[in-house]
């Protein structure tokens, strides 16, 4: 499986774009990077996922380098309510159809006025 | 709001007694899997269920076992709890091969 790194926290000031980094050099061709966030004593939330293009929706956009071994997850204007704890992870999916996630520690954002 | 429901909020239990957390899945989500986060880390995978049978397992030992019923819920039995047991357990529920887990907000268990 491969493995995530990811700063311990980050700070950003509210309606400041923040910038998440991560680096996933053992990935393999097959395996998508998607983000989680943990909002204090709430189950983690899907925030995005992508395989080699660039992505966006409603709450993120994910850019990933090209040769895969990085990405950043932008969240593009920063609420105090996205204070949280974001989660960078390679998507294991095995011939059975298991799908287990493999988090790591994640980035500790905090949000401030 | 997810849709996914946990039993119970809390729970407190002495160590060598046995336990069991229920999970009630998003409509129409047929895969269930079970986490167990320890305080300060991230998430582990215990396992997954899929139409009532075990379909794939974290590295946990067997006195964790778990169920999925023909509604889809799920349990999770843990015996001969050990302090280290301690943590926040989660469920989270996906229709099979679907890129994204719907988590509930976890049951706190501690182990004294």
């Amino acid at each position: 499986d491969a493995k995530t790194t990811q700063p311990t926290s980050m700070d950003c000031a509210e309606g400041r774009a923040a910038n998440l980094p991560c680096n996933h050099s053992t990935i393999s061709g097959n395996e998508y990077v998607y983000w989680y966030r943990q909002i204090h004593s709430q189950g983690p939330q899907y925030i995005i996922h992508g395989l080699k293009n660039n992505e966006t929706n409603e709450m993120a956009s994910l850019i990933i380098t090209e040769d895969r071994k990085s990405s950043t997850l932008i969240l593009p204007h920063a609420t105090l309510r996205d204070t949280a704890v974001y989660y960078c992870i390679v998507r294991v999916a095995n011939p059975s159809g298991t799908d287990k996630l493999i988090f790591g520690t994640g980035t500790r954002l905090q949000v401030f006025p | 709001e997810t849709g996914v429901t946990q039993s119970p909020t809390h729970l407190i239990k002495t160590r060598g007694q046995q336990v069991t957390l229920r999970c009630s899945s998003q409509s129409g989500h047929n895969t269930v899997s079970w986490y167990q986060q320890a305080l300060g880390q991230g998430p582990q995978f215990i396992f997954q269920y899929y139409r009532e049978e075990e379909n794939g397992r974290g590295n946990f030992p067997p006195r964790f076992s778990g169920l999925q019923f023909p509604n889809y819920s799920s349990e999770l039995n843990v015996n001969a709890l050990e302090l280290d047991d301690s943590a926040l357990y989660l469920c989270a529920s996906s229709p099979q091969y679907s890129y994204e887990q719907y988590f509930g907000p976890g049951t706190r268990l501690t182990v004294t």
